[in-house]
C-alpha cells in the first residue's frame, strides 16, 4: 500500500520551545491530509484536516495558532506546536488519502512528543 | 462524534478465527465501512473497507448484513500478531477529503 512517512518518530522538548512534525506521502499525491493527537489509552482524536494551497481546518476545540499546519506540497504537510508545554505531550499521528489505492487514508508511524 | 459501536475487548486462540463485530445501525446509504487496526505506539493500518458486498483481501474478511447496520472482520487464522486495537469506522466517499472518526476501538488480545 501507500506509504506515509512522518519525522521525527519521538522528540522531546523544553516548554515554552516549538516543535514541528513533518508528513510526507512518499509514493503519491496527497491533496487533503489529517492530524490526529492521541493521548495513553485513548483512541485518535482528530485535530485537523490539511488541504494542500489552503488554510487548514481545525476541529472544534483545537487552537490554530497554537497548532500550526501548512501543507505547501502535494507530498507535504507540517504541524507545529508553538510555545509547548507539558499538557501538550502526547503522540501526534498524520494521516493522508491515496486516490488510486481506493479511497484508503494511510497513516504515519507517529511522533512521540514529550513536553519537559 | 463516532457512528458505530464495537465491545470493548476480544480474546482469541492463537490459529482461530476472530470475528470482530461491529454495529453501525444509523450508517446513511453513501457510507463505506473501514476496518482499521493499531498496534501500541505505532499508526493505524488499514484492513478492509466495504460498502454492501462482502470483501476479501489477503488480510481478512468483511461481512456486512444486507441492512447494512452491522457488520464482521473476521481474521481467518489469528496470530500473536494480530493482537491490537481494531477500529471499525463509517465514513463517505468523496474525493478523498473526508475525514475518519474514531470511535474506542476493540481490542484483541490473541492467546497462545
Amino acid at each position: 500500500g501507500a506509504v506515509v512517512s512522518q519525522h521525527p518518530s519521538w522528540v522531546i522538548c523544553k516548554s515554552g520551545t516549538s516543535v514541528k512534525i513533518e508528513c510526507r506521502s512518499l509514493d503519491f499525491q496527497a491533496t487533503t491530509m489529517f492530524w490526529y493527537r492521541q493521548f495513553p489509552k485513548q483512541s485518535l482524536m482528530l485535530m485537523a484536516t490539511s488541504n494542500e494551497g489552503s488554510k487548514a481546518t481545525y476541529e472544534q476545540g483545537v487552537e490554530k495558532d497554537k497548532f500550526l499546519i501548512n501543507h505547501a506540497s502535494l507530498t507535504l504537510s507540517t504541524l507545529t506546536v508553538t510555545s509547548a508545554h507539558p499538557e501538550d505531550s502526547s503522540f501526534y499521528i498524520c494521516s493522508a488519502s491515496a486516490f488510486y489505492e481506493g479511497e484508503k487514508l494511510f497513516f504515519g508511524s507517529g511522533t512521540q512528543l514529550s513536553v519537559l | 462524534d463516532a457512528k458505530t459501536t464495537q465491545p470493548p475487548s476480544m480474546d482469541c486462540a492463537e490459529g482461530r478465527a476472530a470475528n470482530l463485530p461491529c454495529n453501525h445501525s444509523t450508517i446513511s446509504g453513501n457510507e463505506y465501512v473501514y476496518w482499521y487496526r493499531q498496534i501500541h505506539s505505532q499508526g493505524p493500518q488499514y484492513i478492509i473497507h466495504g460498502l454492501k458486498n462482502n470483501e476479501t483481501n489477503e488480510m481478512a474478511s468483511l461481512i456486512i448484513t444486507e441492512d447494512r447496520k452491522s457488520s464482521t472482520l473476521i481474521l481467518p487464522h489469528a496470530t500473536l500478531r494480530d493482537t491490537a486495537v481494531y477500529y471499525c469506522i463509517v465514513r463517505p466517499l468523496q474525493g478523498g477529503s473526508e475525514k475518519l472518526v474514531f470511535g474506542k476501538g476493540m481490542k484483541l488480545t490473541v492467546n497462545p
